[in-house]
């Protein structure tokens, strides 16, 4: 069946430095979109960004993503990491028809000064 | 607009006991979900209704947890009986006809004894 793979459990970043979650998928659909979703502690989850066209880089808040059909990847990145970035985020692959979506296990970001 | 709405916030509940979640969507959206939330595991499909008719129950869930739509505006999600393993956040979501976006509530966090 699809699915959505973060590799990383857990990232620890120090302020102001780079930082970069890994998002990898596999999916028999060719209709897709793919979303990055973060959770703030003691938060409901709320969509970051969203993306249905390949190689085209979507930006929000500071971070971008960019969806490589190629590479089957979607990761996020930010050129500079903020105290208040510290975070779960999750990635999530919606196969099209509905909101129905296939998340990843999700990714505990920590920026620390 | 209200945004979903899930009760209670906390449950604490003894093994064997029967607990019922309650989820008010966001008004208007006609695709509803619950999903259960671990740090193992992530974010795990437990139902999906379309308009109130019930879409997808998720297949490892289905002996022990029922989800019902009840009207537009009204789910629950019942666990019976509940074990330790069911301890967890349990999560409502709702969208509209657009199905881009997910809407979460801020969940119900469930400890079972």
């Amino acid at each position: 069946g699809d699915s959505v793979t973060q590799t990383e459990g857990l990232v620890t970043v120090t302020e102001g430095l780079p930082v970069k979650l890994n998002c990898t998928y596999q999916t028999t659909y060719l209709t897709i979109a793919f979303f990055w979703y973060v959770q703030y502690l003691n938060e409901a989850p709320q969509v970051l960004l969203k993306s249905s066209t390949d190689n085209k880089r979507t930006e929000h808040q500071g971070f971008h993503a960019t969806l490589h059909k190629s590479s089957s990847s979607f990761h996020l990145q930010k050129s500079s990491a903020q105290l208040s970035d510290s975070a779960l985020y999750y990635c999530a692959l919606n196969q099209g028809g509905s909101a129905k979506l296939i998340f990843g296990e999700g990714t505990k970001l920590t920026v620390s000064s | 607009d209200a945004g979903v709405t899930q009760t209670p916030r906390h449950e604490v509940a003894e093994k064997g006991q029967t607990i019922i979640l309650k989820c008010e969507p966001v008004s208007g959206h006609n695709d509803l979900f619950w999903y259960r939330q671990t740090k193992i595991q992530g974010l795990e499909l437990l139902s999906y209704f379309r308009s109130k008719s019930l879409m997808e129950d998720g297949g490892a869930f289905k002996d022990r947890f029922k989800a019902e739509m009840l009207n537009s505006s009204f789910s629950t999600l019942k666990i019976q009986p509940t074990e330790p393993k069911d301890s967890a956040v349990y999560l409502c979501a709702s969208s509209d006809w657009s199905a881009e976006t997910l809407y979460f509530g801020s969940g119900t966090r469930l400890t079972v004894l």
